[in-house]
């Protein structure tokens, strides 16, 4: 079964500071690995996807299969990042079905 | 474009009423899931659909039933609601293919049972 842990639940920094949101999964196959982002009364939006290697808003992901690890990162954190954000892995294949973790909720302190 | 819609966005319901949330996508997406939102839980997948007239039980589908009559509808029925189904519930839907498996979530639905 997979499963992805989101070890903090709560994240508080100041602005200007490094972020690191912790994500681990467990699957057996090659996973698809997200992170979701839910600022204060909006939908869930995807934020980045290891597949794409991509940098949205400053945050980066590496995805690293020996440790199974997929940590969100950022150099400097602003205000503007405070939200709840999810790592979330699908199987792939014919099967998309997303399995998310708990969440971390990042607080960005001026 | 309107993406995924959820109905009703708020609703109080007493212990034992019956009530169905909806959820359409304009996107022409195959794949559409029901998850419940509860803190400290994250996101916990209901049920799901791949297509039309399929359904499969997600992580929690206990007390839920779900039906895609059509592509761009995802029912969630609940028969007899209980306190432990106060949650906030949200709908998504993906289409399949390795580089398209973002999911597209709706607004919530949040729902206190009494």
């Amino acid at each position: 079964a997979q499963r992805v842990t989101q070890p903090e639940k709560l994240l508080s920094v100041f602005k200007g500071a490094p972020v690191e949101l912790k994500c681990n999964y467990s699957y057996s196959g090659s996973p698809e690995l997200f992170w979701y982002v839910q600022y204060s009364r909006q939908r869930l939006q995807l934020l980045l996807r290891h597949i794409s290697r991509e940098s949205i808003k400053g945050f980066t992901a590496d995805l690293n299969k020996g440790e199974t690890s997929f940590h969100l990162k950022k150099p400097f954190a602003q205000e503007e990042d405070s939200a709840m954000y999810y790592c979330a892995l699908s199987r792939g294949g014919s099967n998309y079905k997303l399995t998310f973790g708990k969440g971390t909720l990042l607080t960005v302190n001026p | 474009n309107a993406g995924v819609t959820q109905t009703p966005k708020f609703r109080v319901l007493k212990t034992g009423q019956s009530m169905t949330l909806l959820c359409a996508q304009d996107m022409n997406h195959e794949y559409m899931y029901w998850y419940r939102q509860d803190p400290g839980m994250g996101l916990r997948l209901i049920h799901y659909s791949v297509g039309e007239g399929t359904t499969a039980k997600g992580e929690v589908p206990d007390g839920y039933n779900v039906s895609r009559l059509k592509k761009q509808n995802f029912l969630l029925g609940l028969e007899s609601a209980a306190p432990s189904q106060t949650s906030v519930y949200f709908c998504a839907s993906s289409k399949p293919g390795a580089e398209n498996t973002e999911a597209f979530f709706g607004q919530g639905t949040r729902l206190t049972v009494v």
